[in-house]
Order: C-alpha cells, then structure tokens, then sequence
C-alpha cells in the first residue's frame, strides 16, 4: 500500500541535542512538508519541498533544518537551537499542482524534550 | 497573506443533532479550500475540497460544505453526527500561485449521548 511513513513515533531528547525525524512516501509525489502541532495553534509549516534538492522555509523555519537529496524522503533534524521543541510533528506529501493537491499525511512524531 | 479563522475551538454537540463548523478566511487572490480530520494521536486525512465550480461541495462520512465568495467563508456542515465523529477539523487554505497550504486553528468536536 502506498502512503508516508515517520519514524519514530514516540522520541524523546535531551535538551542540547539533536534529533533527526525521518519521512518516507512511496505516492511518487514531488512535494512534501512538515508541520509542527501544538495544542489550540493548529498546524504551523515548518519546511517544504516542491522537488529533489530544493526546499523552502515555512513560517517557523528557526532552529529547524531539512534536506531532499532523494524524491521519497524528507528528514527533518530538530536542531539545539529550536527554544520549543516538544511537540508533534507531521509529515506530508502532494502531487505538485498549484495547491490543488490533496495533502496524504504520516502518523506524526511525538518529540519530547526532557 | 493567506489566512484562515476557524471561530470555534471546540464544539460540543448531541448524537444524531446537526453540526455546523465555522471557517473564515482571508486572501488577496482566488483560493482552494479544504476540510481535514484528525482522529486522536493521527495524521490528518481530506473530508473534502473546493477547487471550483458548484459552491457546494460533499465529501466523506456524509460532511458537506459551503463555498462563499462574498462571505469569504467554507463552514463545514453534517445533518447528523455520530459518536465516531468525534475529533478535530481542520479548514486549511492555498492560493492558486504555490503549493504552500495554511491551516486553521481547528475545532475540537465533541458529541455528547
């Protein structure tokens, strides 16, 4: 079946450290994203890539980074700079196509900072 | 900027009773509008989309919703909810010149016996 895939589920961290959060698509969709959840804030984009090897900020970019150096993945690394990073992050993809798309969304990832 | 409001953060309602969940937005250029569902501990998933043509758009488990031009509004509407219709909505917006879709705050629907 085809769909997104995000790793781990449940993450927990140390504050300092590094975390990278894997995103997996096998829709052969040129476009994908990631999102960060809070409670009562809705989603808020972080990155996005509309094909391999480029990508855009979104509106909370800071402390965050991503690379696209294959079509099927888009890992997110939660840097030691991001002041905030408990939350739940989601992945997605589209087709690319002016914001027609549909957006097929992972399971999330919950990160935790202890 | 695109923006999109949704008025209501949670919305309690009894079982079988109809439910109507506000959305607003705001754009200085035509849009694309949808509704996703989010069950606890999930991804999202689409309810339904506004592209264009007929205002009134249906989507699954018997959603439907309201393009208003004029209003600037997309309110998402079901004639009889059910238990399992417990989660969050979310409308979202994209402008016809990019790929970058904003997400409303979301409603928290709670359907009570």
């Amino acid at each position: 079946d085809g769909g997104i895939t995000q790793s781990p589920k449940y993450l927990f961290r140390k504050e300092g450290q590094n975390v990278t959060l894997s995103c997996e698509q096998n829709l052969n969709h040129d476009a994908m994203y990631w999102y960060r959840q809070d409670p009562g804030q809705g989603l808020r984009l972080i990155y996005y890539s509309q094909i391999v090897n480029d990508f855009q900020k979104g509106d909370i970019a800071e402390g965050y980074s991503v690379s696209r150096e294959k079509k099927e993945s888009f890992p997110l690394t939660v840097t030691s700079a991001q002041k905030n990073p408990t939350a739940f992050y989601l992945c997605a993809s589209s087709i690319v196509g002016r914001g027609t798309g549909e957006l097929f969304f992972g399971e999330g990832s919950r990160l935790t900072v202890l | 900027a695109q923006s999109v409001t949704q008025l209501d953060s949670q919305v309690p309602v009894f079982e079988e009773a109809p439910v109507e969940l506000r959305c607003n937005y705001s754009s200085s250029v035509s849009v694309y509008l949808f509704w996703y569902v989010q069950y606890p501990n999930q991804g999202l998933q689409l309810l339904l989309k506004y592209l264009s043509g007929s205002t009134l758009v249906k989507g699954i488990n018997g959603f439907e919703a309201e393009f208003n031009k004029s209003q600037t509004s997309f309110h998402l509407r079901k004639p009889s909810v059910h238990i399992s219709d417990t989660a969050e909505y979310f409308c979202a917006v994209s402008d016809l010149m990019d790929d970058k879709i904003i997400f409303g705050k979301g409603t928290r629907l709670h359907i009570l016996p």
